[in-house]
């Protein structure tokens, strides 16, 4: 079983839709992050969390939301969809430690028409 | 804030051949890391090799090689004996060890070995 797991891995839906994509891990990490992949401007950070409640922006934070009621559980939200959200959704974690490198999901394609 | 550039949009090279990718960031920060992470066509972010700022040792895995240069700010990888497998998109990344430590990603380099 994989260690970081997003569903779903694919998802088509329509403007002003709200989605949740959803992470879960195996690992123990209290850090959690929300990236989104674009073609030609690699991945930009949306949320990360720290703990339990802990949310904070990054840098493309606006029409989105998380929620991090578990250690595990890091989930992502777009209230009212518009198409400039299709993106590809990477969920990554990373323990504490400095060493410690960012251990990523296999992503979810979003498409939003 | 920091910034990661990457100069190859694409490469390609025969199988068996050694390419290097460029990778230039910048920061005032002192403690680092840097990494690059390959994402095949499967879409995976695959952690190639990491380097800390403060060790001077160029890091290395196997084929996978790093050239660092600090005051430069600069971090090359060298894949030696390239395989059809490193076929894959190439990202360099920088990661402060203070706030967010999250990664800052460059626009990446599209690798192609050809047989």
């Amino acid at each position: 079983d994989a260690d970081v797991t997003q569903t779903p891995r694919n998802r088509i839906t329509k403007t002003g839709k709200r989605i949740m994509l959803e992470c879960s891990q195996t690992k123990g990490h209290d850090r959690m992050y929300w990236y989104r992949q674009d073609p030609g401007l690699g991945l930009r950070l949306i949320y990360y969390s720290f703990d339990v409640k802990d949310i904070n922006k990054g840098e493309i934070s606006d029409g989105y939301s998380v929620s991090r009621q578990a250690q595990a559980k890091f989930s992502l939200s777009l209230e009212s969809a518009i198409p400039n959200q299709t993106a590809l959704y990477f969920c990554a974690t990373r323990g504490a430690g400095k060493n410690q490198p960012q251990h990523f999901g296999d992503g979810t394609r979003l498409s939003i028409l | 804030a920091q910034t990661v550039t990457q100069s190859q949009p694409e490469m390609s090279v025969q199988e068996a051949e050694t390419v290097t990718l460029s990778c230039t960031y910048d920061t005032s920060e002192n403690n680092y890391y840097l990494f690059w992470y390959k994402q095949p066509p499967s879409r995976q972010m695959i952690l190639v090799i990491r380097q800390e700022a403060y060790k001077q040792q160029n890091a290395t895995e196997n084929r996978f090689s790093v050239n660092f240069q600090k005051a430069a700010k600069s971090f090359s990888l060298k894949i030696s004996d390239s395989q059809l497998g490193d076929t894959a998109m190439y990202f360099c990344a920088f990661m402060n060890l203070q706030g967010a430590q999250k990664l800052v990603f460059g626009q990446g380099t599209r690798l192609t070995i050809n047989p």
